[in-house]
């Protein structure tokens, strides 16, 4: 089993659309948590840290389910300036540096 | 504010000769750096990272090394490419501490021919 997994997608949506993601990890003491956002041929852009109680951004929200070992991501409003590669990364286990990323969802908002 | 600068931003190089990548970080002391590689239409694999002055970690065995010469120093080097070198290498900054975010420099597009 990977450290972290994503549906590849591509997620293709319209404009205005609320959309989610998930992403599962398979080490149950990994601490922290982040959604990173890439476009093509860029360096990966941090979007938001997962907290433990979920967190809220703008349109952008995450949560985090430490039962289950998944985190979502959920945009509501899309536009289509969100049409990008979403990151899941986890760090994995307490007294790590290391920062595992999953092979990421492809959104595409239509318009 | 901290800056990461890594370059060059494309590389074109023949099978068998060597690589080397350079990434420094500025406005930070004693950060913890990475290198990364991206292969087209896949995800990021961290190849090694460093918590201080010629202290790398290698989590992928391959023909690849890493050293940090500087607190703000990451090199990444081949003796000799191999055609699946080509990707796209990205390197990576946090604080000196855990569970910190992660900030990339603008990445290098190397092309092994």
């Amino acid at each position: 089993r990977k450290e972290v997994e994503q549906d590849p997608g591509p997620f293709n949506v319209p404009e205005g659309a609320t959309v989610a993601f998930n992403c599962t990890y398979s080490n149950s003491a990994s601490q922290s948590f982040f959604w990173y956002r890439q476009d093509c041929r860029k360096e990966p852009k941090l979007l938001m840290s997962v907290y433990s109680s979920g967190n809220e951004d703008g349109r952008f929200t995450a949560q985090l389910n430490r039962a289950s070992q998944y985190i979502s991501l959920l945009i509501r409003d899309s536009k289509l300036s969100d049409s990008a590669t979403y990151l899941c990364v986890v760090i994995p286990g307490s007294g790590t540096y290391k920062y595992i990323f999953g092979t990421g969802t492809r959104l595409k908002v239509l318009a | 504010s901290q800056t990461i600068h890594q370059w060059p931003a494309t590389l074109v190089q023949p099978v068998g000769s060597p690589l080397s990548l350079e990434c420094t970080v500025e406005g930070t002391s004693n950060p913890n750096l990475y290198w990364y590689r991206q292969a087209a239409g896949r995800g990021l694999q961290l190849l090694f990272y460093s918590v201080g002055i010629g202290q790398i970690s290698s989590e992928v065995p391959q023909n690849l090394s890493a050293s940090r010469p500087q607190d703000r120093q990451f090199i990444l080097s081949s003796k000799k490419l191999l055609l699946s070198d080509s990707g796209f290498y990205l390197c990576a900054w946090t604080r000196a501490s855990l569970n910190e975010k992660l900030f990339f420099g603008s990445g290098t597009q190397l092309s092994v021919l």
